[in-house]
């Protein structure tokens, strides 16, 4: 079945610094790819839209210049948070979906940021 | 405003017990799915059901769309169910999730 590719799973990091969260499409072309975070015991909340070679459309609140998006091949898509601070710590996930074949998203397993 | 609202926000079941999860949505809502959430994090998509039933095993999918509403029903629940289970539509905006809990 259609695998997705998340890393790092987790990360800790430095006030101020940016940090990279990749996403892989590994055995499809994801034509679209979706970043969320998700708070402790909460909903995931979408916070961009990618379709490959074009800019992310970004949900309502959410900073585009500080979360950066990219999303430049079929099976690549990037999530830079950039200047981080320890609220932006948080889990982040990433779903993949393709026109080709069945509809369907597969999710990767996340990533838990930890800003300090 | 909310698109899509999940009742119970909560749910505890003895194993073996059946349970029903229910996802109203408004007019703007297409294609609704439900996915499930595992207690490590991992998402699954469970079933892609603009309308209509779909069956996969113990679990199965009702929507209608013409009342907004999807129902997924777990019988004979196991441990392995337990996690949060959420209804998105084709937008993959979701809504607030079902912390499902099984007890052996």
């Amino acid at each position: 079945g259609a695998v997705v590719s998340q890393h790092p799973s987790w990360v800790i990091c430095k006030s101020g610094t940016s940090v990279k969260i990749e996403c892989r499409s590994l055995d499809f072309q994801a034509t679209t790819m979706f970043w969320y975070r998700q708070f402790p015991k909460q909903s995931l909340m979408l916070m961009a839209t990618s379709n490959e070679g074009s800019k992310a459309t970004y949900e309502q609140g959410v900073e585009k210049d500080k979360f950066l998006i990219n999303h430049a091949s079929l099976t690549l898509s990037t999530l830079t948070v950039t200047s981080a601070h320890p609220e932006d710590s948080s889990f982040y996930i990433c779903s993949a979906s393709s026109t080709q074949g069945p509809i369907g998203y597969t999710f990767g397993s996340g990533t838990r940021l930890t800003v300090v | 405003g909310i698109q899509v609202e999940q009742s119970p926000p909560d749910l505890i079941l003895q194993e073996g017990a059946n349970s029903t999860l229910r996802c109203n949505f408004s007019d703007s809502v297409n294609n609704l799915q439900w996915f499930h959430q595992n207690p490590w994090g991992q998402l699954i998509n469970l079933f892609y059901i603009p309308s209509g039933t779909k069956q996969n095993g113990r679990l199965s999918a009702t929507t209608v769309a013409t009342e907004r509403y999807s129902l997924l029903y777990i019988s004979s629940s196991q441990t392995t169910d337990s996690g949060v289970y959420f209804c998105a539509g084709r937008d993959m905006r979701f809504g607030a999730g079902t912390r499902l809990t099984v007890k052996p």
